[in-house]
């Protein structure tokens, strides 16, 4: 089944405990992005990979950190969380970056920084 | 820079009703345009999709036309179900800002039996 997969669904920590969120993907997929889902804001992009070793922010890169060392894996990582970045994350892939492919999305990963 | 407006909800239908989510959009060029729903602990799903003017996208009952005079993308459905209750998101993809996906705020429904 064409998915993609990221762990953990929940996690709740404290501030300053670096974390990783996983995401891998099974569709050879060269586009994989991150985003974060907060209420009354729709999704923001945080960092997207056009590719393996290609990678480049979003509109709300701060705090976070990506590698794409792999075709199929895009971890989101957080070195120092704060709380404000409790919030709802996706990992999204898409054949490419053309305009008119769709993205794929996890079934997200809910963090509470405390 | 590119951006979706969406009106805000909930929305709220007794089943069998009519639907219609206005979106509208604002990018330079062309873009393709997607309507994704969220269910309850889940990820966004694509809904439809249109990639150019006059297109028009449809799935499931659901169908939004591409208006590039209006800048517009607006969803409807004639005849909603309880199933159909979710969360809708208006989403472009252009050719600014790494090929990424706009989305709107989203606009909840509801379906009452």
């Amino acid at each position: 089944e064409a998915q993609v997969t990221q762990n953990p669904r929940y996690l709740i920590t404290v501030t300053g405990k670096k974390l990783t969120v996983t995401c891998s993907q099974n569709m050879n997929h060269e586009y994989m992005s991150w985003y974060r889902q907060d209420p009354g804001l729709g999704l923001r992009q945080i960092y997207y990979s056009m590719n393996v070793e290609v990678t480049d922010k979003g509109d709300v890169p701060e705090g976070y950190k990506v590698s794409r060392k792999e075709k199929r894996n895009f971890p989101l990582i957080l070195e120092s969380p704060s709380p404000n970045q409790t919030s709802l994350y996706f990992c999204a892939s898409s054949l490419t970056g053309a305009i008119e492919q769709p993205q794929h999305f996890g079934d997200g990963t809910r963090l509470s920084i405390l | 820079g590119d951006s979706v407006t969406q009106m805000e909800g909930p929305v709220t239908l007794s089943e069998e009703a009519f639907l219609t989510i206005n979106c509208t959009y604002t990018a330079t060029g062309y873009p393709s345009l997607f309507w994704y729903v969220q269910y309850p602990g889940e990820g966004l799903q694509l809904l439809l999709k249109a990639t150019k003017a006059d297109d028009k996208g449809s799935n499931k009952g659901f169908e939004a036309t591409y208006r590039k005079e209006t800048t517009s993308f607006h969803l409807e459905k004639g005849s909603v179900q309880v199933s159909d209750s979710a969360v809708y998101f208006c989403a472009l993809r252009g050719h600014t800002g790494g090929f990424k996906t706009i989305f709107g705020a989203g606009t909840r429904l509801f379906v009452k039996a």
